[in-house]
């Protein structure tokens, strides 16, 4: 079966530090990979999305980046953390099912920015 | 502008009552709409729609599609506590190779005993 994992669970950073989040899926080959953020536990705002290793698409522009640098290796990133950027970040994957693309989501990062 | 609208924000109920959870949606290209269960942490999926009136069913939830009137509902019956959480519908266009999810903000409800 899928699994997908996500680190940390939480995390504090004060402003102007790097970030870095990792997810990782398992038992499946190939799968869409997504970032959303979401704040104040209400609506997903998608980030970045990935069909293929290193191809990456931007949805929202600010000041974090994504890589995939494997197939099952999604990475989300910052060099400078803004206040703004708190939240709860949830990575999700999919392969495309008879008529849609369900999503599954990791069990997500918070992140508070200080 | 692509865009699913979920109504009420926020439902405080009794255990023991029915609930009707509205997801409207104006997309191009609409390919399915799905529900959502957000407790504490990640959602977790629970219906995909993809043809007006078949009603998806598991156990006391249980939701159908409009594609006429651009909405579907989430029925919840004899609600308990923990069925509090907040529900996501979203709606997947069919774009090519432009896979991502339209979301709306969601349902709070909350069951009280």
């Amino acid at each position: 079966s899928q699994t997908i994992h996500q680190w940390p669970a939480t995390l504090v950073q004060p402003v102007g530090s790097p970030l870095s989040l990792e997810c990782t899926v398992e038992g499946t080959s190939n799968p869409n990979l997504y970032w959303y953020r979401q704040a104040a536990g209400r609506g997903l705002q998608l980030l970045f999305y990935s069909v293929g290793i290193g191809q990456i698409s931007s949805e929202v522009p600010q000041n974090l980046s994504a890589s995939r640098p494997q197939d099952r290796q999604f990475i989300l990133s910052s060099k400078k953390l803004l206040l703004s950027d708190s939240g709860f970040y949830l990575c999700a994957w999919s392969v495309r099912l008879l008529g849609g693309y369900e999503q599954y989501f990791g069990p997500g990062t918070r992140l508070t920015v200080t | 502008e692509d865009k699913v609208v979920q109504s009420p924000l926020s439902l405080v109920v009794h255990e023991g009552d029915t609930v009707t959870l509205n997801c409207s949606y104006e997309v191009t290209n609409f390919r399915s709409l799905l529900w959502y269960k957000q407790e504490k942490k990640a959602p977790t999926f629970l219906f995909m729609l993809t043809s007006s009136g078949i009603e998806k069913k598991s156990g006391r939830l249980s939701s159908i599609l409009d594609k006429k009137e651009l909405f579907s509902i989430l029925n919840i019956t004899a609600t308990q506590t923990g069925d509090s959480a907040v529900y996501l519908c979203a709606v997947d266009l069919n774009a090519g190779n432009n896979r991502k999810l339209i979301w709306g903000l969601g349902t709070s409800l909350a069951v009280n005993p």
